[in-house]
């Protein structure tokens, strides 16, 4: 079982539609991470957190530290938010970041 | 802010030949450095962390006679893929960190290694 377990694997939405992207992880953290890649394969780090909520535009990221989970929210999603979202977490005794597998997002207008 | 250049953002060479890629940091002194490898789509695999003035650590399994990197100032670091074949083709991925507490990670745009 992977540390970092993220889901769906795959999503399609219609432009307009909220998103939820899920991710569980069962080891201790430091904090964790919400990362977008673009197509072309660019990286770009949406949130870092260790505990509550964040914002940023139309984006929303909650962590639950008791449960070990964290989500992050799009709302009234558009194209260009098609991308592959990645969740990771710093462990506590190093600094490596553990990913998940990523979360392919398709937005269609 | 904390914006990380990466250079060459593509590459095609015969097999054989060594390739330098680039790692900086534009707007910041990074003193730690992480060299990245993705496969299709596959998670990013950590190759190894260096930070300024002292030799990288390698992850298990990734030669480090094989990926030389150099991280020599506080802006850059490169990687260096020797006697590349087919099998290093592959998409490679560099990101910056400063000191001090937990700091989010700084991602380069990435390089696409092609070997012939």
């Amino acid at each position: 079982k992977n540390e970092v377990e993220q889901s769906p694997q795959n999503l399609t939405a219609q432009e307009g539609e909220f998103i939820t992207i899920n991710c569980s992880y069962s080891v201790g953290i430091s904090a964790l991470h919400w990362l977008q890649q673009h197509p072309g394969g660019g990286i770009v780090s949406l949130f870092m957190l260790s505990s509550g909520k964040k914002k940023h535009g139309r984006l929303i990221a909650t962590i639950n530290i008791q449960e070990k989970h964290s989500s992050l929210h799009i709302t009234a999603s558009h194209p260009r938010d098609s991308a592959v979202y990645i969740c990771a977490v710093s462990s506590y005794n190093t600094d490596k970041l553990i990913f998940g597998t990523g979360t392919r997002l398709q937005v269609f207008p | 802010g904390a914006v990380v250049s990466q250079h060459p953002s593509w590459v095609i060479c015969k097999s054989g030949t060594s390739v330098k890629i680039e790692c900086r940091s534009l707007d910041f002194q990074a003193t730690t450095m992480f060299w990245y490898r993705q496969f299709p789509k596959q998670s990013l695999m950590l190759m190894a962390t260096s930070n300024e003035g002292s030799k990288a650590t390698y992850e298990q399994g990734v030669e480090k006679d094989k990926f030389l990197i150099n991280h020599a100032s506080l802006t850059l670091s490169t990687l260096t893929v020797t006697s590349a074949h087919p099998e290093d083709s592959s998409f490679y991925i560099c990101s910056a960190r400063w000191a001090g507490g937990n700091q989010p990670q700084h991602f380069g745009d990435g390089t696409r290694l092609s070997i012939l």
